[in-house]
C-alpha cells in the first residue's frame, strides 16, 4: 500500500513550456485534491475531484488544468509554464467519509525559469 | 467565506519550555479543525483533529468555539519538534466536499 504517489519529484521548465504531474492513490478514495505551496501562502487549492470524471476549480486554477479519468489517478497540467508557477506541488486523497482526513503525497519541486 | 488565521510565522522557544501554536478561524457552519505538520522537505502528516479530542507526540489542542480557536500546545517541547505546523479547516459534511483551507503556517524552532 504505497498511499498517495507523486510523479515526478523535481522538475525545471522553461518559459511556455508545459507538463502534467501525476498523482496517483491505492487507496481507492473519493476525493483528491491538487495544491500548491509557497513561502509564506501556506498551502492553496488549485483544483479538486470529487469522483472519477468529475473536477472543480478551488482557489488558485488558474493557469493549469486537471484530468480525472481514472478514480486512483489525477492529473494536472500547464499548458504554458510560467515563472510564477514555481512552487512545489501537493497531492492529496480521502475517502467519502465524516470524521476521515486528507493523505498527502510528498509532493513535486516545480521551477520555472 | 473560510479563513484561518495564523498570527505567528515564526516561533521560537527552548527545549523543555512550553508552547503553544495560535489559530483563529471564520465559518459559518459546523467546522472540523486539524493540525498538519511538515518537517524539512517532506510531505504534510496529520498531528490532531478535533473530532477526536487526542494527543499525539505530547501535543493538543482544544476547539473554542466562542473565540473560534483552536490552538496547538505541548507542555514540554523538543528539538525533534522543530517543523512547519498548518492549521486547516473543512466543514464537517460531504457537502463541502471535505475542501482544507489552510493557515500560512507556523515555523517552530526548538533551541537546545
Amino acid at each position: 500500500n504505497a498511499g498517495v504517489t507523486q510523479t515526478p519529484k523535481f522538475r525545471v521548465l522553461k518559459t511556455g513550456q508545459s507538463m502534467t504531474l501525476l498523482c496517483a492513490q491505492d487507496m481507492n478514495h473519493e476525493y483528491m485534491y491538487w495544491y500548491r505551496q509557497d513561502p509564506g501562502m501556506g498551502l492553496r487549492l488549485i483544483h479538486y475531484s470529487v469522483g472519477e470524471g468529475t473536477t472543480a476549480k478551488g482557489e488558485v486554477p488558474d493557469g493549469y488544468n486537471v484530468s480525472r479519468l481514472k478514480k486512483q489517478n489525477f492529473l494536472l497540467g500547464l499548458e504554458s509554464a510560467a515563472p510564477s508557477q514555481t512552487s512545489v506541488y501537493f497531492c492529496a486523497s480521502r475517502p467519502n467519509l465524516a470524521g476521515d482526513t486528507q493523505y498527502f503525497g510528498p509532493g513535486t519541486r516545480l521551477t520555472v525559469l | 467565506a473560510q479563513r484561518v488565521t495564523q498570527p505567528e510565522k515564526l516561533l521560537s522557544v527552548f527545549k523543555g519550555a512550553p508552547v503553544e501554536l495560535k489559530c483563529n478561524y471564520s465559518y459559518s457552519g459546523s467546522p472540523e479543525l486539524f493540525w498538519y505538520v511538515q518537517y524539512s522537505r517532506q510531505r504534510l502528516q496529520l498531528l490532531l483533529r478535533h473530532i477526536s479530542r487526542e494527543s499525539i507526540k505530547g501535543f493538543t489542542a482544544d476547539l473554542n468555539k466562542g473565540e473560534t480557536s483552536f490552538h496547538l500546545k505541548k507542555p514540554f517541547a523538543q528539538e525533534e519538534d522543530s517543523a512547519m505546523y498548518y492549521c486547516a479547516l473543512s466543514g464537517l459534511s460531504g457537502g463541502s466536499n471535505y475542501k482544507l483551507t489552510f493557515g500560512k503556517g507556523t515555523l517552530l524552532t526548538v533551541n537546545p
